[in-house]
């Protein structure tokens, strides 16, 4: 069975850094592009970015570039969303997903950022 | 950048009637669109893809029809468990991809 297991709720404070993680398995690792797609409290989906883990060639939406890192570690067929420093705005529900039409989405990782 | 844009925002209708969704996209995106419903706490599933090809174990009520600009997402014999917001998305030319902020379904 094709899934993606995602880590667990974070509660964070502005400033502090964090990495979120996905699980892959079931499928091809490193010849799937993997992504990240945020929903804020009541709003819609948003496309962050992907990873294609085979050769970590690595694209952003324009909106995101800057604002978090995404990685791969294809022995551990796990992908990464990374912040440096954390916002309040960050404040947001994060799927990870597979391929460009999303076929596979992983459970969601609810990040709360409050002081 | 393409936008895409769905209408209605909400759309209510009977049980056992035919809701149909607006998807339109502000420059073509062939027929790289795909179409997700997603329930409350929940993350969104995959019901189209290609416009029209229904993704695995997705029932035939749902179908999609399109290209280029213009998209229709057509749920028929509607159910209480249809209930949902659904979005479409383009991968044209991806990445990137981009979504519609979304039409919600009401059963009357």
């Amino acid at each position: 069975e094709v899934q993606l297991v995602q880590s667990g709720a974070e509660v964070k404070k502005p400033g502090e850094s964090l990495k979120i993680s996905c699980k892959a398995s079931g499928y091809r690792f490193t010849s799937n592009w993997i992504g990240w797609v945020r929903q804020m409290p009541g709003k819609g989906l948003e496309w962050m970015g992907t990873i294609y883990p085979g050769d970590s060639d690595t694209r952003y939406n324009p909106s995101f570039r800057g604002q978090v890192t995404i990685s791969a570690d294809k022995s551990i067929t796990t992908a990464y969303l990374h912040w440096s420093s954390l916002e309040p705005s960050d404040t947001a529900v994060y799927y990870c997903v597979r391929g460009d039409y999303l076929d596979v989405w992983g459970e969601g990782t609810t990040v709360t950022v409050s002081s | 950048e393409t936008v895409m844009t769905q209408s209605p925002a909400t759309l209510s209708v009977s049980a056992g009637e035919t809701a149909t969704l607006s998807c339109r996209a502000s420059q073509s995106v062939n027929s790289n669109l795909a179409w997700y419903q997603q329930k409350p706490g929940q993350a969104p599933r995959l019901l189209i893809h290609g416009a029209s090809t229904r993704a695995t174990g997705i029932p035939a009520r749902f179908s999609g029809s399109g290209s280029g600009t213009e998209f229709i997402l057509t749920i028929s014999s509607l159910q209480s468990e249809d209930s949902a917001v659904y979005y479409c998305q383009h991968y044209n030319n991806w990445p990137p991809v981009a979504f519609g902020g979304g039409t919600k379904v009401e059963i009357k």
